[in-house]
């Protein structure tokens, strides 16, 4: 059973439009929220976080918000720019520090 | 600041041989993780090291899978032996504490078993 969830495997957007990548949890009990882009042949990196008293939190042309009723995140990157294409992945904080990821989304910023 | 090293890159094994993987942290990291990858998922957590101790491994498949990190420092991942299923990247990532900014991934080994 999934505890982070992303389900949509790909997105597609024009270059300077918005990006809005979508992520679901289940265990109210994660107490902070992260993203990560990743290249081919690279390891993931850190984008941005969250923590789950939050509601949003900015840095840049990124932005994610935090709808805990929900169990809902979402990343929006205004203006969007091809060099964002990559695989972006949710990510939740278990207890012991450990991070629990979704299966990615895949965004292509088109010029 | 150096990232964190993993070797080596790509490796192609034959089913039921044995393969392991090193990984150097950034210095000063007392957090140390190994992810596997396989084609298509996330990441998954295989085990979790503070300095030398084991602080979670629930999710490693022990009967092949094996790791270690010596003095706190470096960490081998071995299997043995190996199975097609374990074609995957894996991934070391290293932090200073269970960090709130997440942690440093490095770029990975690519296992493939034919």
């Amino acid at each position: 059973d999934q505890q982070v969830k992303q389900n949509s495997p790909s997105l597609s957007v024009q270059e300077g439009r918005i990006s809005i990548l979508n992520c679901d949890y289940t265990n109210s009990m994660f107490d902070y929220f992260l993203w990560y882009k990743k290249y081919p042949a690279e390891g993931p990196t850190f984008l941005i976080s969250i923590s789950s008293i939050k509601d949003k939190n900015e840095d840049g042309r990124f932005t994610v918000f935090l709808n805990k009723s929900a169990k809902h995140l979402s990343l929006h990157i205004v203006p969007s720019q091809p060099g964002d294409s990559a695989v972006y992945f949710c990510a939740a904080r278990g207890s012991q520090g450990n991070l629990i990821f979704g299966k990615g989304t895949k965004l292509s910023v088109k010029p | 600041e150096a990232g964190v090293a993993q070797s080596p890159r790509y490796k192609i094994i034959e089913k039921r041989q044995s393969v392991a993987f090193w990984c150097n942290p950034i210095s000063g990291h007392a957090t140390l993780y190994w992810y596997q990858q396989i084609l298509g998922q996330g990441p998954k957590l295989l085990i979790q090291f503070q300095n030398n101790g084991v602080v979670d491994d629930s999710q490693l498949p022990k009967d092949r899978f094996s790791a270690e990190r010596l003095k706190g420092v470096d960490s081998t991942l071995k299997i043995q032996p190996a199975k097609l299923e374990d074609s995957a990247v894996y991934l070391c990532a290293s932090s200073f504490t269970p960090a709130i900014n997440g942690y440093t991934f490095g770029s990975g080994t690519r296992l493939t078993v034919v």
